[in-house]
């Protein structure tokens, strides 16, 4: 069956550096994929969209890839803040997410 | 900035009990999702809706669930008799496109309604 799987280990960073965040799906060809946030006890919020025929997609510090042959996307946010510090979702076109990876920015 | 809201923010219902989850979609976002997410897990897909019925659900969504667009604006959510393990939080999404290849599915999430099952 399909499976999306980013790593569910928290991810502890300094302010100002750039966090990387991985999404990794199985059994499956994704037409794209997308990238959310959530916060403790709220909905998910749209981040980006990337499409299979995309290598590459950025919104200000935020970026995106998506590479097909290791069936792999990573989510990027550069000069990262503490108001960065959320749970982030990988989800596919077949609206199956991961369990998401929280990020933590220490001052 | 328009957004989906979704009421109540907490339901507290027995167990075999039916309750009925609102929310008010996007006014004009032609698609609508149900999605649960039970404390500490995964968001997981309910059901999907466009032009007035069913377009996708998933094995979660059985027949204790059933989804309406009452009138132009709500969309509801039943559970018809509620089970322990239906305690979890329900978010309502919205958006305006599907989910061809070709379109761009951003959905817009509520703020969810805590379902607490006694």
């Amino acid at each position: 069956s399909q499976k999306i799987e980013q790593n569910s280990e928290a991810l502890n960073i300094q302010e100002g550096k750039t966090a990387t965040l991985t999404c990794n799906y199985t059994n499956y060809s994704p037409a794209y994929l997308q990238w959310y946030r959530q916060d403790p006890g709220r909905g998910p919020v749209f981040l980006l969209l990337i499409r299979e025929n995309e290598k590459e997609k950025r919104k200000e510090r935020l970026k995106v890839t998506f590479d097909t042959t290791l069936k792999q996307s990573l989510f990027h946010i550069t000069a990262s803040q503490p108001a960065d510090s959320a749970t982030y979702l990988c989800t596919t076109d077949k609206l199956i997410f991961g369990t998401g990876t929280r990020l933590q920015v220490f001052p | 900035e328009p957004e989906v809201t979704q009421t109540p923010s907490h339901q507290v219902t027995q167990m075999g009990q039916e309750v009925i989850l609102r929310c008010v979609p996007i006014s004009n976002h032609l698609y609508f999702y149900w999605y649960r997410q039970i404390l500490g897990q995964k968001v997981e897909f309910l059901v999907s809706f466009y032009n007035n019925e069913i377009s996708e659900k998933s094995e979660i969504f059985d027949d204790q669930f059933s989804v309406e667009r009452p009138d132009g604006s709500n969309f509801t959510l039943k559970i018809r008799s509620t089970k322990l393990e239906d305690s979890a939080m329900y978010f309502c999404a919205s958006s305006e496109s599907g989910r061809g290849a070709g379109s761009y599915n951003e959905q817009f999430f509520g703020p969810g309604t805590r379902l607490t099952v006694l």
